[in-house]
């Protein structure tokens, strides 16, 4: 079964640091390009960033280009963001997801979501 | 940037319905196109990939067509459990989501 579990969100003020975490079990994570989704309470999904199964390859939107820096740790099966320079409007809960082998940015299996609020 | 709009917002329906939902982009995406549905305290799932191919355990009665920019879902005969959020997302470039369309009961 497969299986997504994030961690390491909270309460942090603007302009402070998160570091969230995925762990994954039940597939070959070192095959799939992994992404982060994010999602603002009571808003819709946006994709965050994602990272190419060996971890060579990074993409980020525009909004966090330069302030997330999206990593993963093949030899432990799990994905992390490291977050910085946080805004209000980095507050939602952030999802780990892998996507569909061979399909593009397209995800299949979904964890259940860290909440992240950035707040004074 | 590749936007997404999606139209209507919200859709008011009943059990029976045939209901469709309108995704359009801001360039040409191809087929690069999904939906997913996510229903209330839950993780959004996957229906339709590459604009019209059924994801596996699909019911048939979701069907997607179109291309280029412009997109349709349909829901034939609407079940109870497709009360839901509806999402777009282009995957041509980037990973755009379209902004939702809430199905209720009527």
């Amino acid at each position: 079964e497969v299986q997504l579990e994030e961690s390491g969100g909270g309460l942090v003020q603007p302009g402070g640091s998160l570091r969230l975490s995925c762990a994954v079990s039940g597939f070959t994570f070192s095959s799939h390009w992994m992404s982060w989704v994010r999602q603002a309470p009571g808003k819709g999904l946006e994709w965050v960033a994602n990272i190419s199964p060996d971890g060579s390859g990074k993409n980020y939107v525009g909004s966090v280009r330069g302030r997330f820096t999206i990593s993963r740790d093949n030899a432990k099966n799990s994905l992390h963001v490291q977050m910085n320079s946080l805004r209000d409007e980095d507050t939602a809960v952030y999802y780990c997801a892998t996507e569909v082998l061979g399909a593009g940015r397209i995800f299949d299996y979904w964890g259940q979501g860290t909440l992240v609020t950035v707040s004074s | 940037d590749i936007q997404m709009t999606q139209s209507p917002s919200t859709l008011s329906a009943s059990v029976g319905d045939t209901v469709t939902i309108t995704c359009r982009a801001s360039q040409n995406i191809n087929s690069w196109l999904a939906w997913y549905q996510q229903k209330p305290g839950k993780v959004p799932k996957l229906l339709i990939y590459k604009a019209s191919s059924l994801e596996s355990g699909v019911p048939s009665r979701f069907s997607g067509s179109g291309s280029g920019t412009e997109f349709t879902l349909t829901i034939s005969s609407l079940q109870p459990d497709d009360f839901a959020t509806y999402y777009c997302q282009q995957y041509n470039t980037g990973g755009t989501f379209g902004g939702g369309t809430k199905v209720d009961i009527k």
